[in-house]
């Protein structure tokens, strides 16, 4: 009854240094997002994909990349991390695109760029 | 690019008050979700309206969608400490992918 599972739950990472975000799913979902996340505000949509081998930007790309090798994994990459990506990053997936499917969300990253 | 915003940004209250939180948009979707989120988790859904003019009741919720399907609305009565959370609205905008785009976000927190 895992549903969407992310790692590391948080890090910290000096300027100009990279790390990949890992998030994957056991619930078969096709579609699934990186979303990032200030504090108290809404979610912002970095990534998102709707099946393996098939990924495209969303509101926020710049400065992060993703791959899409099987259903169940969607890792995020960032490339010479910048303290504006400071942030708390969700991973989500859902079961279709259609209105009513619902987004099931990690837990998140908590991640800090100094 | 569409935008989802939130009113207000924040709200406190006492128990037992009512209160509502409005989602707006210049942009029609072609549903929207209401979300909540507590500290250290993901948002959880709490509701899907799909049709303008929609009314959902939730308990003590109440979630309406716009006519026009830009603006929709949550009504909580007789808040509870146990309602506290940052409410997210997020529509979806039709087409081939459907991306879900989220609010600003509203920050509620009920004093008992």
């Amino acid at each position: 009854n895992a549903g969407v599972t992310q790692t590391p739950k948080f890090r910290i990472l000096k300027i100009g240094q990279s790390m990949t975000l890992q998030c994957t799913q056991d619930m078969n979902h096709n579609y699934m997002y990186w979303y990032r996340q200030d504090p108290g505000m809404g979610l912002k949509l970095i990534y998102y994909s709707v099946g393996a081998g098939i990924t495209d930007k969303g509101e926020v790309p710049n400065g992060y990349n993703v791959s899409r090798s099987t259903t169940e994994d969607f890792p995020l990459r960032l490339e010479l991390a910048a303290p504006s990506q400071t942030s708390v990053y969700f991973c989500a997936s859902s079961y279709s695109l259609y209105d009513y499917s619902e987004a099931f969300f990690g837990q998140g990253t908590r991640l800090t760029v100094v | 690019t569409q935008l989802l915003e939130q009113s207000p940004q924040f709200l406190s209250i006492q128990e037992g008050e009512n209160l509502t939180v409005y989602c707006n948009s210049s942009s029609v979707f072609s549903s929207l979700q209401w979300y909540r989120q507590e500290p250290g988790e993901g948002p959880v859904l709490l509701v899907t309206v799909v049709t303008g003019g929609e009314v959902k009741k939730l308990k003590r919720l109440t979630f309406q969608f716009g006519d026009a399907r830009k603006d929709s609305s949550l009504h909580i009565t007789a808040a509870q400490p146990g309602d506290t959370g940052l409410y997210l609205c997020a529509g979806k905008n039709g087409g081939a992918t459907n991306k879900l785009i989220f609010g600003t976000g509203t920050l509620l927190a009920v004093q008992p």
